[in-house]
């Protein structure tokens, strides 16, 4: 059973540019969430999606954009990038949340 | 005031000693609470999930909740250096679909 996996660990990008982050979820687990933790604080739920539907979304403008796939896998995009997106992105799977999630390692996105 | 709130800290105890790590809710209604360790630069692991009043324990933690207190709180028992992380209190939040929303987190360290 594979965990939760993200790519990439690390990028860097400009302000204004735009960003894809990849998600695949564990084996069995049909939810995928993302959420934004900045540096000395907790993560921030930005969106979940459940079999390919958006289900439920945090306080994030809408540049914060989402798909799943019919494997589950999810993508996070984030358009028109500011300085303060610069956190880590972390996807969790879980199968339902009433029992947590499995975080994948997270990506850490840099805006210079 | 945030929905969940944990105590800042840094916490530090000695090793050997009982770790006490408190966290508390806005949402009356929540009904599923969490306790994630994250390690430096990692992300968060699920530790332990507790549902009703009272005690769970599992191993050297146990965690507690009094849902008339909106409370909750992980002890860790015969603490190790090895436990030194942050801990991170996670409530699926009515008010929030039912979404996990995390605390900010605890910074332990246990001292040799």
């Amino acid at each position: 059973e594979t965990g939760v996996t993200q790519s990439p660990t690390h990028l860097i990008k400009t302000r204004g540019q735009q960003v894809t982050l990849r998600c695949s979820s564990q084996s069995g687990h049909n939810t995928v969430s993302w959420y934004q933790q900045a540096l000395g604080q907790g993560p921030q739920f930005i969106f979940q999606y459940y079999r390919e539907e958006e289900n439920g979304r945090g306080n994030f403008p809408p540049r914060f954009s989402g798909l799943q796939f019919p494997n589950y896998s999810s993508e996070l995009n984030v358009n028109a990038l500011e300085l303060d997106d610069s956190a880590l992105y972390l996807c969790a799977s879980s199968l339902t949340e009433r029992y947590g999630y499995t975080f994948g390692s997270g990506t850490r996105l840099t805006v210079v | 005031q945030k929905e969940v709130e944990q105590n800042s800290g840094p916490l530090s105890v000695p090793e050997g000693a009982i770790a006490s790590l408190n966290c508390t809710y806005s949402d009356r209604g929540s009904q599923s609470f969490f306790w994630y360790r994250q390690y430096s630069g990692k992300s968060p692991e699920l530790i332990m999930s507790i549902y009703s009043n009272g005690d769970k324990e599992d191993g050297r933690f146990t965690a507690q909740l009094n849902k008339a207190s909106q409370y909750v709180s992980l002890l860790i028992r015969d603490s190790q250096p090895s436990d030194s992380a942050t801990y991170l209190c996670a409530v699926n939040l009515n008010t929030n679909a039912g979404k996990s929303t995390f605390g900010d987190g605890t910074t332990l360290t246990v001292k040799p």
